[in-house]
């Protein structure tokens, strides 16, 4: 069964570096999406993604965060100055058809902010 | 605003036994999807059901079934037969437009 995957499965960075979080959404779906749980709580909408440009960001999503669809398989989330705050679990999920069709999600990136 | 709600932050139970965790959510919106996901240890996010709202059926998906009360805007999910692999934080969600929006979850035990 296809699956979205991610990498790195954990990710430990120093206060002020760039990451970059790689996804890789199942291979005939069209919209991509972020959503980041801080431990310990709810899961959050961060962005989503179709035809290559941002169709809704969050309050969370600031000139910090960016998206790109570099080719025809990844979808990236890059932070570009981290914080101690955007430690977190970051999820890419995808999904096929309309906006509102089911949403499949990755495994995850554990993102800690040193 | 849209909001979802939770009011169980934990829950245990034997295994076997039938257990229910509760929802309710807040949208103007006629047409969405409602959604169960579980997220066990490993912290992945599994879709478990889903519920089209404008659908009266409620959906099943093998042990696990929701009691969905548009008006009320309410969306329970019923595990039967509840097994140790149940174990797991449970969100409930909807979507619309191009998000989901979660509730803060309950974490269930299943007890052996």
């Amino acid at each position: 069964e296809p699956e979205v995957t991610q990498t790195p499965s954990h990710q430990v960075t120093q206060m002020g570096q760039e990451v970059i979080l790689r996804c890789v959404p199942i291979s005939n779906h069209l919209y991509f999406y972020w959503y980041r749980q801080i431990l310990g709580q709810k899961v959050e909408f961060l962005v989503s993604f179709y035809n290559n440009e941002i169709s809704e960001k969050s309050e969370i999503f600031d000139d910090q965060f960016s998206v790109e669809r570099p080719d025809g398989s990844n979808f990236t989330l890059k932070i570009r100055s981290t914080k101690l705050e955007d430690s977190a679990m970051y999820f890419c999920a995808s999904s096929a058809g309309t906006l509102i069709d089911t949403q499949y999600f990755g495994p995850g990136t554990r993102l800690t902010v040193l | 605003a849209q909001t979802v709600t939770q009011s169980q932050p934990e829950m245990s139970v034997q295994e076997a036994e039938t257990v229910t965790l509760s929802c309710t959510y807040d949208t103007s919106e006629n047409n969405y999807y409602l959604f169960w996901y579980k997220q066990p240890p490993s912290r992945q996010m599994i879709l478990v059901i889903r519920q089209e709202a404008y659908k009266q059926q409620n959906a099943t998906e093998n042990r696990f079934s929701v009691n969905f009360q548009k008006a009320a805007k309410s969306f329970s999910l019923k595990i039967s037969d509840s097994q140790l692999g149940d174990t797991a934080m449970y969100f409930c969600a909807f979507t619309r437009d191009d998000k989901i929006i979660f509730g803060k979850g309950t974490r269930l035990h299943i007890l052996p």
